[in-house]
């Protein structure tokens, strides 16, 4: 597509609930990010992937959450037992092999 | 490590006045810095970046930032404020192609009529 597509574009969720955030990156866009952006704050790294191969995981805050992306394309990044603390704008961005990062619009998710 | 400060979380300018907004690094190798603008309820969009090459950047919307190695600095300017500029500036900086973006914690612009 044109850009990086992510769904869905809000998400409420009840504590300790499971929640599952796509994103869609730029065809052919080789690396791919995560990035957490708490409210009034800068984006912060989560993990990274080049094609299917997840290089860097060292953002992610706790194993409750977990990234994939099996085929090297669509990734999903999965919360478990989602805490209040988990409350953010979830950002994914992808890019060519080098630099050249294409944000897409974000998931909102609130945990109630 | 590396590390952005961005000197001000909120700026207010007057319509037609000049936006500073500034931007300090710390890393152990030249890095690639960029400037991104996020409007409400959006993602980041790209203004300008700078990688190697001229000091001074020009982006969209008529921003521009000079990259000074001396003061490791890499301050956004617009000489004349728009109302459309009114959103969240975030500076970056990247140690390597293909690795991870550090962000500041960004700076909110109000604009002025």
């Amino acid at each position: 597509g044109a850009g990086v597509s992510q769904s869905p574009r809000y998400k409420v969720a009840k504590r300790g609930q499971d929640v599952a955030l796509r994103c869609d990156p730029i065809s052919g866009h080789v690396s791919l990010f995560w990035y957490q952006q708490a409210l009034g704050q800068g984006p912060e790294f989560l993990t990274y992937f080049q094609n299917e191969a997840q290089l860097d995981k060292s953002g992610l805050p706790s194993d409750r959450f977990f990234a994939e992306r099996p085929e090297g394309s669509v990734s999903t990044l999965k919360i478990q037992r989602t805490q209040q603390e988990d409350s953010a704008v979830y950002l994914c961005a992808s890019s060519p092999i080098s630099y050249g990062y294409t944000f897409g619009s974000g998931t909102r998710l609130t945990v109630v | 490590a590396q590390s952005v400060t961005q000197l001000g979380s909120h700026v207010s300018v007057s319509e037609g006045a000049l936006v500073l907004l500034r931007c300090n690094y710390s890393s152990s190798v030249p890095p690639y810095l960029f400037w991104y603008v996020q409007y409400p309820n959006q993602g980041l969009q790209l203004l300008l970046k700078y990688t190697t090459g001229a000091t001074l950047v020009k982006g969209i919307n008529g921003f521009e930032a000079e990259f000074k190695k001396s003061e490791t600095s890499f301050h956004l300017t617009k000489p004349s404020a728009h109302m459309s500029d009114a959103a969240e500036y975030f500076c970056a900086v990247l140690k390597a192609a293909g690795n991870k973006l550090t962000f500041g914690g960004g700076t909110r612009v109000l604009v002025k009529p």
